[in-house]
């Protein structure tokens, strides 16, 4: 079964600055993908970066990028520049390359940006 | 472009009822998944349709669940007879389902409460 784990239930960054969420997961497939979606106080969950397992680069969309560390099963996303906008829940989540496209999801992280 | 639209976005109901939550996907996609939202499990799979047949529903958590898909534009998850501890937010998500691990665009939610 995959899991996926994300210790820091809560971070906080001051605006302007920048921040990193941790997320490592578990599974013993080769090809997958990983995703990091975004929940704002509105619950609606946006999608932030996608990284594709048998890639090497990471993965980066404006001021999101993501360290992913295939063999220590380690999936983090960096914001730069924090706005106040990007105050939300960030979910790290996995999915498998067969089979059902399931999304397995972290637990969250809650960041929120300091004016 | 529309993205997935769900109704209601809140309903509030008495144990025993009968709740219908309703999703419509992107245009054009052939996936749709329902998931569930709640403090104590976090974000979990309910069902999966592909091409409107379910797929994957080994996530319903016990009978008084069901889902439907009778056109590729519509879905409905049904709660009956509801009860409290289903109270959550239902998140319906749609992804073009040509093959291969996809990115799935969530809806908006539906916040459930069952007194």
């Amino acid at each position: 079964a995959q899991t996926v784990t994300q210790s820091q239930p809560e971070m906080s960054v001051q605006e302007a600055e920048t921040v990193t969420l941790s997320c490592t997961y578990d599974t013993s497939e080769s090809n997958y993908y990983l995703f990091w979606y975004k929940q704002p106080p509105s619950r609606q969950m946006i999608l932030v970066i996608r990284q594709e397992a048998y890639k090497q680069q990471n993965a980066t969309e404006n001021r999101f990028s993501v360290n992913f560390q295939k063999a220590a099963k380690s999936f983090s996303l960096k914001i730069s520049d924090s706005q106040l906008g990007d105050t939300a829940m960030y979910f790290c989540a996995f999915m498998p390359s067969f089979g059902a496209n399931n999304l397995f999801f972290g637990t969250g992280t809650r960041l929120t940006v300091i004016p | 472009d529309a993205g997935v639209i769900q109704s209601p976005r809140h309903e509030v109901t008495e144990m025993g009822q009968e709740v219908t939550l309703r999703c419509k996907p992107i245009s054009g996609h052939n996936s749709l998944f329902w998931y569930r939202q709640t403090m104590m499990r976090g974000l979990e799979l309910l069902i999966y349709f592909n091409n409107n047949v379910p797929i994957d529903d080994s996530g319903m958590p016990e009978d008084r669940f069901s889902a439907k898909m009778p056109n590729a534009s519509f879905s409905t998850l049904k709660i009956q007879p509801s009860e409290p501890r289903d109270s959550a937010v239902y998140f319906c998500a749609s992804s073009p389902g040509t093959g291969g691990a996809e990115t799935q665009y969530f809806g908006p939610g539906t916040r459930l409460l069952v007194l």
